[in-house]
């Protein structure tokens, strides 16, 4: 079972650089999210997508911008990157109503020099 | 307050119980769940709770939920040194961006 797959793991940039992180998720889910995880700090949510079409700003947009392609796939995409960036980020997936909670993939460990 | 609130640190020897506490934020909020996260790995679901029960029992886990104070506790009984994670309190909430996350609680299990 897949779940919530993240690419790529690990990576390292140089400020100014761009990258673009791939998530996909294969349990039809509507919803699907992006967050930050700092040491101390918990999880904070950049964006989200409700549904296929839609994205949201979430509590820390601000560098970021997001593409949902397509129901499965929902990517982050770091334009200028700069040290403050130097995060773990986490893609999940939920479905509708209900109990349903957030699925998770592993993180991709990124690091700004 | 807005925010979802846990202690960030507890230890405890092998073989005690662990309660970590949450205090959560809406009082409206119809589901809350446990994660738990190893070292690096994503969050893995452990429970949840709906709002309308108090109690909730899984094998080495026990969830407590006040709702009139919005508190909820996670209780481990019998830790061991697999149970060495950060433990995440959330609320679905019925608006926005549904789900809130607390910071953490790391806990350490000492043989």
């Amino acid at each position: 079972n897949a779940g919530v797959t993240q690419t790529p793991k690990f990576q390292v940039l140089k400020t100014g650089q761009s990258m673009t992180l791939q998530c996909a998720q294969d349990m039809n889910h509507n919803s699907m999210y992006w967050y930050r995880q700092d040491p101390g700090m918990g999880l904070r949510l950049i964006y989200y997508s409700a549904s296929e079409g839609t994205t949201d700003k979430g509590e820390v947009p601000n560098g970021y911008n997001v593409s949902r392609l397509n129901k499965r796939e929902f990517s982050l995409r770091l334009e200028s990157a700069a040290p403050s960036q130097t995060s773990v980020y986490f893609c999940a997936s939920s479905g509708g109503q209900g109990y349903q909670p957030q699925h998770f993939g592993d993180g991709t460990r990124l690091s700004i020099l | 307050g807005e925010d979802v609130e846990q202690s960030l640190f507890l230890s405890v020897r092998e073989g005690d119980s662990s309660v970590i506490n949450c205090t959560y934020t809406d009082s409206s909020s119809t589901y809350l769940y446990w994660y738990k996260q190893e070292p690096g790995a994503g969050l893995q679901l452990l429970t949840y709770i709906f709002s309308n029960m108090d109690m909730k029992q899984d094998q080495r886990l026990t969830v407590l939920l006040n709702k009139k104070d919005k508190h909820l506790s996670l209780r481990i009984a019998d830790t061991q040194t697999g149970d060495s994670a950060i433990y995440f309190c959330a609320e679905r909430r019925n608006y926005g961006q549904n789900f809130v996350f607390g910071p953490g609680t790391r806990l350490s299990v000492l043989p």
